[in-house]
């Protein structure tokens, strides 16, 4: 069963605009959701997790259990966050991954 | 501190061929996680180890594909034989726990012709 989805496959902004990221989710129980990133030629690496409830690189994710979804937000897009983004579930120990979303940012 | 370390970075083979992946985690991490990713899509668990026991298995195609972490340490993944939709990223992740964050390898890119 398909439990994160991205509805976007591709996302295109201008540098200083603001960009969001979709990211739903299906779990009964208590989810914990991360969003990693892989910017070009670079490992996938964690961006941020809702438990921490911080922000990271000026990104912000809220979790909204009511609407099942955990998407991921910058005011102020830069050239440097142009990269492909993946929302994750933790579920039975295990993370399941999103199909990603390519975003890219134009000057 | 050393990152996760993966070879063979690319790999060619055909089909109903065997190739094998080694993966070196980072020290002291004591699980370790092996993904499919194929093209378009985000990355799938295949198994994962708790030092040198198997947490989980359930997505790994047990007819031929196969795994092991000799030592809790290097582990290697083995596909034999391999088939056209074997295509893709294998991904290396470790962690010191379930719940803790996953460090990833560059991947090895394997093409099945």
């Amino acid at each position: 069963a398909q439990r994160v989805t991205q509805p976007e496959k591709l996302l295109s902004v201008f540098k200083g605009a603001p960009v969001e990221l979709k990211c739903n989710y299906s779990y009964s129980g208590s989810p914990e959701l991360f969003w990693y990133v892989q910017y070009s030629r670079q490992r996938l690496q964690l961006l941020l997790r809702h438990i921490s409830r911080e922000s990271i690189k000026g990104f912000t994710a809220d979790l909204n259990k009511g609407e099942t979804s955990f998407h991921l937000k910058k005011p102020f897009a830069q050239e440097e966050d142009s990269a492909m983004y993946y929302c994750a579930l933790l579920w039975d120990y295990k993370l399941s991954f999103g199909a990603g979303t390519t975003v890219t940012v134009r000057a | 501190e050393a990152g996760v370390a993966q070879s063979p970075r690319y790999k060619i083979i055909e089909k109903r061929q065997s190739v094998a992946f080694w993966c070196n985690p980072i020290s002291g991490h004591a699980t370790l996680y092996w993904y499919q990713q194929i093209l378009g899509q985000g990355p799938k668990l295949l198994i994962q180890f708790q030092n040198n026991g198997v947490v989980d298995d359930s997505q790994l195609p047990k007819d031929r594909f196969s795994a092991e972490r000799l030592k809790g340490v290097d582990s290697t993944l083995k596909i034999q034989p391999a088939k056209l939709e074997d295509s893709a990223v294998y991904l290396c992740a470790s962690g010191r726990g379930v719940h803790n964050e996953q460090f990833f390898g560059p991947g090895t890119r394997l093409t099945v012709l």
